[in-house]
């Protein structure tokens, strides 16, 4: 079964950068794209990104461009999200996310979620 | 960028009962890239229902989607306790994701 196993929660100062991890397994990670997905507390979803693990080619959110960076170490089949120049409305869960098939944008497989908090 | 709006925000119904949420688009969505997830308190939304109709692995039969253009519908025939929960509607299609605001399925 297939597993993304997310690093721990953070607590950051505004202005700051995150930098969160999404380990995968059970599958063979140049497969399917992966993507990532954040929700403010109490609040939707909100789509950011996805990332080639093959090629690291990655396709950012408009919202987000500029601001995240994502990347992949092949070796550990493990994908990277940053965000950079924190603000209190980046306060939220973050979820890397696996799609049905590649190419396909109905995510079947997600990570058990990353908490970061941005608090002076 | 399409927005997806959800009503009801909130349905209160009774184990047994029906529940019926809707997504409505800003434009035309493919049928083929409209997608529902179920969120549990705490929890990392769960596929049920991709390209429109069909239902995801594992998931029982109560759960069925329908719908076309700007208007889809989630319907749980017969809510079970489990199914007390927060749903998505989400598309993709112009290289854009968005997700719908959720409807709160509530005893």
């Amino acid at each position: 079964q297939v597993q993304l196993l997310q690093s721990g929660a953070e607590v950051k100062r505004p202005g700051a950068s995150v930098k969160i991890s999404c380990k995968t397994s059970e599958y063979t990670f140049n497969t399917f794209f992966l993507h990532w997905v954040r929700q403010a507390p109490g609040q939707g979803l909100e789509y950011m990104g996805i990332i080639n693990p093959t090629r690291g080619s990655t396709t950012y959110a408009q919202q987000f461009q500029g601001r995240v960076s994502m990347t992949r170490d092949t070796s550990t089949a493990t994908v990277f999200m940053e965000l950079n120049s924190l603000g209190s409305d980046d306060t939220a869960v973050y979820y890397c996310a696996k799609p049905l098939w590649n190419g396909d944008y109905a995510f079947d497989s997600w990570g058990q979620g990353t908490m970061v908090t941005v608090s002076s | 960028e399409i927005v997806l709006t959800q009503s009801p925000g909130t349905l209160s119904l009774s184990p047994g009962e029906r529940a019926t949420l809707s997504c409505r688009a800003s434009q035309t969505v493919s049928s083929n890239y409209l997608v529902w997830y179920q969120q549990k308190l705490g929890q990392a939304p769960r596929l049920l229902i991709y390209s429109s109709s069909s239902r995801a692995t594992g998931i029982p039969d109560r759960f069925s989607g329908s719908g076309s253009g700007t208007d889809f519908t989630l319907t749980i025939s017969r809510l079970e306790p489990e199914d007390f929960a927060v749903y998505y509607c989400q598309q993709y299609g112009s290289s854009s994701v968005t997700f719908g605001q959720g409807t709160k399925v509530e005893v």
